[in-house]
């Protein structure tokens, strides 16, 4: 099944305690991105990658980190969480320039206390 | 910075009415502009998209229109139905980007 799996689903954390959301698409896509959605703010790209060792900033970059090592995988890292980085996170992959469509995860809930 | 503005940021029609969700975009450069709907709970998932090079285009009971001169985007949903409640999303890029700029949201209520 073509799909984009992303891990955990829901996290509760502490500040300043790093970790990793992974994100994985089996459908061979170029690029990938990652959003955060906080009410009355909509989607906001945080980072995204047109294809492997190939990323860029998006509108809310700071906090974050990213790599693309393989073409599946973009892992979304907070080296330091802060309780204003709490929100539902969606990574999201897509084929490239000739198709806009992205398909995105089901989400990771993040808690940072 | 581009910017993407939606209204209303609520809406609430009778089921059988049109809902018209409208977007505006600062960038110039922008050349494709997708909707999306997101059902509580759930994904959004992309309903319908167009491209610059078009004014108008329709799927069934959803339409988008684009006036490039006035830099705006329409979504236009016919004969709503109570499946059609949830939170729409329209965005813009500009093509080999890949950096979107998504509005803040419609929540849609079709009432019964």
């Amino acid at each position: 099944e073509a799909q984009v799996t992303q891990n955990p689903r829901y996290l509760i954390t502490v500040t300043g305690k790093k970790l990793t959301v992974t994100c994985s698409q089996n459908m061979n896509h170029e690029y990938m991105s990652w959003y955060r959605q906080d009410p009355g703010l909509g989607l906001r790209q945080i980072y995204y990658s047109m294809n492997v060792e190939v990323t860029d900033k998006g509108d809310v970059p700071e906090g974050y980190k990213v790599s693309r090592k393989e073409k599946r995988n973009f892992p979304l890292i907070l080296e330091s969480p802060s309780p204003n980085q709490t929100s539902l996170y969606f990574c999201a992959s897509s084929p490239g320039s000739r198709s806009g469509e992205q398909y995105f995860g089901p989400g990771t809930r993040l808690t940072v206390t | 910075g581009e910017n993407v503005e939606q209204h209303p940021s609520t809406l609430s029609v009778q089921e059988g009415d049109s809902a018209v969700i409208k977007c505006t975009y600062s960038d110039s450069a922008s050349n494709y502009f997708p909707w999306y709907k997101q059902e509580l709970g759930k994904r959004p998932q992309l309903i319908i998209d167009i491209r610059s090079n078009v004014g108008e285009k329709k799927d069934q009971r959803i339409a988008v229109t684009l006036n490039k001169t006035a830099k705006h985007f329409s979504l236009h949903i016919t004969e709503t139905q109570p499946e059609d409640s949830a939170v729409y999303f329209c965005a813009a890029s500009t093509s080999g980007t890949y950096k979107y700029i998504f509005g803040t949201g419609t929540r849609l209520k079709v009432l019964a």
